[in-house]
């Protein structure tokens, strides 16, 4: 299958800095490419999709000014905590596809954020 | 917003049986079902994409059917190994986006 990476793995920040990771699709050309969070025990939960070109589009709650979102090449997508805070502490994992509602969507590895 | 229900949470099972799991999903607004393969520190690996009522998949031990009248899907292993134990996760869409709403998982242990 098409390989999606994810970096870093792991980062840990201070409160009140920003962290950015990164989501490259390796082997295609991602059309779109969407952020999840996961907290302990929970399911993943979307916080955006951005498609290639244009600005992503932001799930109900997600601060969309903390949470920054960039996919300004077609295997490339960013997300960045700004202003991190302890309890942005989580598991976040990118995916990208090529579009179409019933094709794979693929997944990078995920980064584990810990704000101290 | 889609509500997926992935059941049991957790299974332990002995190598060489076969097993079964379970996502549920509201059944009106569905577009396509993805099965997850998640072992820890690695990527999910998509197993399967279903979108059509009746639709059987098949990976090697592995299968999936798909019911999206009563709305739900279930994942067969056959013959399960140790190297089967992951969660299983499986995710919905709805319309014809490609946002997936997530279960909560199957964790599956297979002991040797």
């Amino acid at each position: 299958g098409a390989v999606v990476s994810q970096h870093p793995s792991r980062v840990i920040c201070k409160s009140g800095t920003s962290v950015k990771i990164e989501c490259r699709s390796l082997d295609f050309q991602a059309t779109t490419m969407f952020w999840y969070r996961q907290f302990p025990k929970q399911s993943l939960m979307l916080m955006a999709t951005s498609n290639e070109g244009s600005k992503a589009t932001y799930e109900q709650g997600v601060e969309k000014d903390k949470f920054l979102i960039n996919h300004a090449s077609l295997t490339l997508s960013t997300l960045t905590v700004t202003s991190a805070h302890p309890e942005d502490s989580s598991f976040y994992i990118c995916s990208a596809t090529t579009g179409g509602a019933g094709n794979t969507i693929y997944f990078g590895e995920g980064s584990w954020l810990t704000v101290v | 917003i889609l509500n997926v229900e992935q059941s049991p949470q957790s299974l332990h099972v002995q190598e060489g049986d076969s097993t079964n799991f379970t996502c549920s999903f509201p059944s009106s607004n569905f577009y396509a079902l993805h099965w997850y393969r998640w072992e820890t520190a690695k990527s999910p690996e998509a197993l399967f994409v279903m979108t059509l009522n009746g639709d059987e998949k098949k990976k090697g031990r592995i299968s999936a059917t798909l019911n999206t009248k009563e709305g739900y899907s279930y994942l067969y292993i056959k013959g399960s190994q140790p190297e089967d134990s992951a969660t299983y996760l499986c995710a919905c869409s709805g319309g014809s986006n490609y946002k997936l709403t997530f279960g909560k998982g199957t964790l599956l242990t297979v002991n040797p």
